[in-house]
């Protein structure tokens, strides 16, 4: 089993709709939970950041993860076609002199006008 | 959020020839930098991790002496690729943590090895 799974996609929706963008993990020593949006030929761009169970909420993006299920999500309301890219998880566990970054494979979202 | 520069945005090198890559975090120190190789429609690949000061940390299967990794400064690592051939083309991408343990990334590099 894989240490971070996430849906490859593609997603395809209609502007204006609410889109949801899941992982999951099995390491339940990860404590942070990121979440990155690349653009084709571009490197990742860090969205959003969280540590805790719970929602976490910036403009149209809401983070939420339930670490007891080890399943984050990503929600976009009211998506544009600038939203259009691959949208990444990522897990982090650090300390002890440790620090794992690992990445989901990314889900690439379509937004249509 | 932090910035981190990545310079050049692509490069085409003849086969034979070494490249560097250069990463910068622009308004924070990173003590520890990381560089990754993306393949089209995959996801990121870690390389290795180069922490200030030290000789970098490679994972396996990454050839240390093909990708030589310097990090001088808390504010700047390359990667430079010796001896390119055209398997190494990619799309290569430095990250770069702040204090906060946040990890934040260049642009990345499209290299062609012709």
């Amino acid at each position: 089993q894989k240490e971070v799974e996430q849906d490859p996609g593609p997603l395809s929706v209609p502007e204006g709709a609410i889109v949801s963008l899941n992982c999951t993990y099995s390491n339940s020593a990860f404590q942070y939970f990121m979440w990155y949006r690349q653009y084709s030929r571009k490197g990742p761009e860090l969205l959003m950041y969280t540590y805790s169970s719970g929602n976490k909420e910036d403009g149209r993006f809401t983070a939420q993860v339930d670490k007891s299920s080890k399943y984050i999500s990503l929600f976009i309301r009211d998506s544009q076609p600038s939203d259009s890219a691959t949208y990444l998880c990522a897990m982090l566990y650090s300390g002890a002199g440790s620090y794992q970054l690992t990445f989901g494979k990314g889900t690439k979202l379509s937004v249509i006008p | 959020g932090a910035v981190v520069s990545q310079h050049p945005s692509w490069v085409i090198c003849k086969s034979g020839t070494s490249v560097k890559i250069e990463c910068r975090s622009l308004d924070f120190q990173a003590t520890t930098m990381f560089w990754y190789r993306q393949f089209p429609k995959q996801s990121l690949m870690l390389m290795a991790t180069s922490n200030e000061g030290s000789k970098a940390t490679y994972e396996q299967g990454v050839e240390k002496d093909k990708f030589l990794i310097n990090h001088a400064s808390l504010t700047l690592s390359t990667l430079t690729v010796t001896s390119a051939h055209p398997e190494d083309s990619s799309f290569y991408i430095c990250s770069a943590r702040d204090r906060y343990i946040r990890a934040f990334f260049g642009q990345g590099t499209r290299l062609t090895v012709v």
